[in-house]
């Protein structure tokens, strides 16, 4: 297995420019997540999935919006690219709710520069 | 949501034993506690997580007090590659089907030296 892939691993955008950042996984697991990591700070929750065509916010939803069309993927889109999302971006998946089906397992990130 | 606090940075041998406390003194009946860790810039790995009972797998041993209101994570031999940040986790319920949400605070930068 793969595990969880994240497209591209750097990326620099202008501002007011979008794109899309891909994130898939080859494990089957319903629940999939998109993460940001701002220096020196810790993960906070944008938006997250419990099962393809469900979609919910996070923590930090604002200028994001994501979508579930199938189970392995999970893309997260940047509308309006600022200054202020110049971040890591991290997507994690996991089996389920519910003892170890809670575990889970992050992507390697993907570096955004905003400028 | 029940929040952790962790000392910002700890330092041990190589081949010691590395303790990590975390203080978790609002968590409800139904809160995991998860431990994950972070090398470098990497995303984040899973090393353990537990409810009542202490937990050992290949990488770790967790202990959690009997009121629960703190825990310790136990690297029993450190080496050099266990140098990253870790993270300890009270994992939360969100409200659709049961997702968690794991809010991460600032973590403990553990460095291990020769």
């Amino acid at each position: 297995n793969a595990g969880v892939t994240q497209t591209p691993k750097f990326q620099v955008l202008k501002t007011g420019q979008s794109m899309t950042l891909q994130c898939a996984q080859d494990m089957n697991h319903e629940y999939m997540s998109w993460y940001r990591q701002d220096p020196g700070m810790g993960l906070r929750l944008i938006h997250y999935s419990v099962g393809a065509g469900i979609t919910d916010q996070g923590e930090v939803p604002n200028g994001y919006n994501v979508s579930r069309s199938t189970t392995e993927d999970f893309p997260l889109r940047l509308l309006s690219a600022a200054p202020s999302q110049t971040s890591v971006y991290f997507c994690a998946s996991s089996r389920g709710a519910g003892g170890s089906a809670d575990t889970q397992y992050f992507g390697p990130g993907t570096r955004l520069t905003v400028l | 949501d029940a929040k952790t606090t962790q000392p910002p940075s700890m330092d041990c041998a190589e081949g010691r034993a590395a303790n990590l406390p975390c203080n978790h003194s609002t968590i409800s009946g139904n809160e995991y506690v998860y431990w994950y860790r972070q090398i470098h810039s990497q995303g984040p790995q899973y090393i353990i997580h537990g409810l009542k009972n202490n937990e050992t797998n290949e990488m770790a041993s967790l202990i959690i007090t009997e009121d629960r209101k703190s825990s310790t994570l136990i690297l029993p031999h450190a080496t050099l590659r266990d140098t990253a940040v870790y993270y300890c986790i009270v994992r939360a319920l969100l409200g659709i089907q049961g997702a968690q949400k794991l809010v991460f605070g600032q973590g403990t930068r553990l460095t291990i030296n020769p």
